[in-house]
């Protein structure tokens, strides 16, 4: 069955950089979209960006800010944001789609917090 | 960016009662509309996509309509698993977007 499992650190400094992997079983990476998705503690979804085989969509609200990356070789998929705040505390989760579809499997998600 | 509007934010109802969910959107979106359930600490879990059509696995109390900018999400018969929060998702264009999510508790 499909997997995705996000992994990374917990806590980020005010004005460094996140970065998180998420690591996919189950299904083949170069088939799909691959999205990262984030929620703020008590809060709605929000969707950050996705790749697809190299080629990427951010966004807006974040693009300045975003990057997401893929590794093929090992089935994983990667994202930075840069100059967090405490803004950027929330549950992040990788998920997988089609192009224009919704979001079919999910990893558990991984609480990052930003603080000093 | 389509936003996406939900509502009630919170629906209080017992045990076997029918729930309904409206998600409105800031234009048309045709029927690229899904709906999530999700429990407290857990991910999402897709339930209808394309406005009405039921993701594998999912109970038939569950349904969903609308085309446009109106959509609905009813659940004929409530059971104790279905008090959850739950999200439309707005797949049209990019940046997707979800409603704000409406909590379904018990009365």
């Amino acid at each position: 069955q499909v997997q995705l499992q996000e992994s990374g650190p917990g806590l980020v400094k005010p004005s460094e950089t996140l970065s998180l992997t998420c690591t996919v079983s189950g299904s083949s990476i170069s088939n799909y979209y691959w999205s990262w998705i984030r929620q703020p503690p008590g809060k709605g979804l929000e969707w950050i960006g996705y790749v697809y085989s190299g080629s990427t969509n951010y966004n807006p609200s974040l693009r300045s800010r975003v990057t997401i990356s893929i590794d093929t070789s090992k089935n994983q998929f990667s994202l930075k944001l840069s100059s967090v705040t405490a803004a950027d505390t929330a549950v992040y989760y990788c998920a997988r789609h089609y192009h224009l579809d919704p979001f079919d499997y999910w990893g558990q998600g991984t609480l990052v917090t930003v603080s000093s | 960016d389509i936003q996406m509007t939900q509502s009630p934010a919170t629906l209080s109802a017992s045990v076997g009662d029918r729930a309904t969910i409206t998600c409105r959107a800031s234009q048309s979106i045709s029927t690229w509309l899904a709906w999530y359930q999700q429990k407290p600490g857990k991910a999402p879990k897709l339930l209808i996509y394309k406005a009405s059509s039921l993701e594998s696995g999912v109970p038939s109390r569950f349904s969903g309509s609308g085309s446009g900018t109106e959509f609905t999400l009813t659940i004929s018969s409530l059971q104790p698993d279905d008090f959850a929060t739950y999200y439309c998702l707005q797949y049209s264009s990019y940046p997707c977007t979800f409603g704000q999510g409406t909590k379904l508790e018990i009365e």
